[in-house]
């Protein structure tokens, strides 16, 4: 089944303890995306790649990395996560930039205490 | 300046009614492409429609059309015979290149709650 999977489904952790989300697709897809979402905010983009090894900040990238080293997995590194990341993260991926749906993954719920 | 703008907060219809779901953007490119998507109440995010900017005809996929006014700059969601499923939040997205063939990121609207009324 063509899906993204995103490990943990919902998270509760401290101030300043490093965390990773996981994001794996299995549909060769070159472009991947992390967004967060907020209350009346809609999504907002993290990070995207382009493809392997090409990463590009979004409109919200402080207090976060990410990396593609493989295709299929972008994991969303929180270094130091401060109670403002408390966030529905969803991980996205198309088939390369350009006219083509995006397929969501299920979302991660995180809460910084 | 937002680059996707959703003047709805929220929405109301009468089941079998149509609904128009607002969404306007702000691009100099000359490419680029809107999407919508929806957010039933379980989470997850569904895509329903795109529109390039060049493309000639208005985007159809079922029940669902994107009325695109380029001059306008508005892509309104139009869907028809609304069905009790479609309560959900509706998002617009539009994507942009920032270099030719190159990089593209993806900027959403707030969205939209969309109530379908029996």
């Amino acid at each position: 089944e063509a899906q993204v999977t995103q490990n943990p489904r919902y998270l509760i952790t401290v101030t300043g303890k490093k965390l990773t989300v996981t994001c794996s697709q299995n549909m060769n897809h070159e472009y991947m995306s992390w967004y967060r979402q907020d209350p009346g905010l809609g999504l907002r983009q993290i990070y995207y790649s382009m493809n392997v090894e090409v990463t590009d900040k979004g409109d919200v990238p402080e207090g976060y990395k990410v990396s593609r080293k493989e295709k299929r997995n972008f994991p969303l590194i929180l270094e130091s996560p401060s109670p403002n990341q408390t966030s529905l993260y969803f991980c996205a991926s198309s088939l390369r930039a350009g006219p083509y749906e995006q397929y969501f993954g299920p979302g991660t719920r995180l809460t910084v205490t | 300046a937002q680059k996707i703008t959703q003047t709805q907060p929220g929405m109301f219809v009468q089941e079998k009614e149509a609904v128009t779901l607002d969404c306007t953007y702000d691009t100099s490119d000359p490419s680029y492409g809107l999407f919508w998507y929806k957010q039933p109440s379980s989470g997850e995010m569904i895509f329903l429609i795109y529109q390039g900017s060049y493309d000639q005809q208005n985007a159809t996929e079922g029940r669902y059309s994107l009325n695109f006014q380029k001059a306008r700059k508005s892509a309104n969601l139009v869907i028809s015979a609304s069905q009790l499923g479609d309560s959900a939040m509706y998002f617009c997205a539009m994507r942009e290149e920032l270099t030719q063939g190159g990089s593209e990121k993806l900027v959403f609207g707030k969205g939209t709650k969309l109530t379908v009324n029996p």
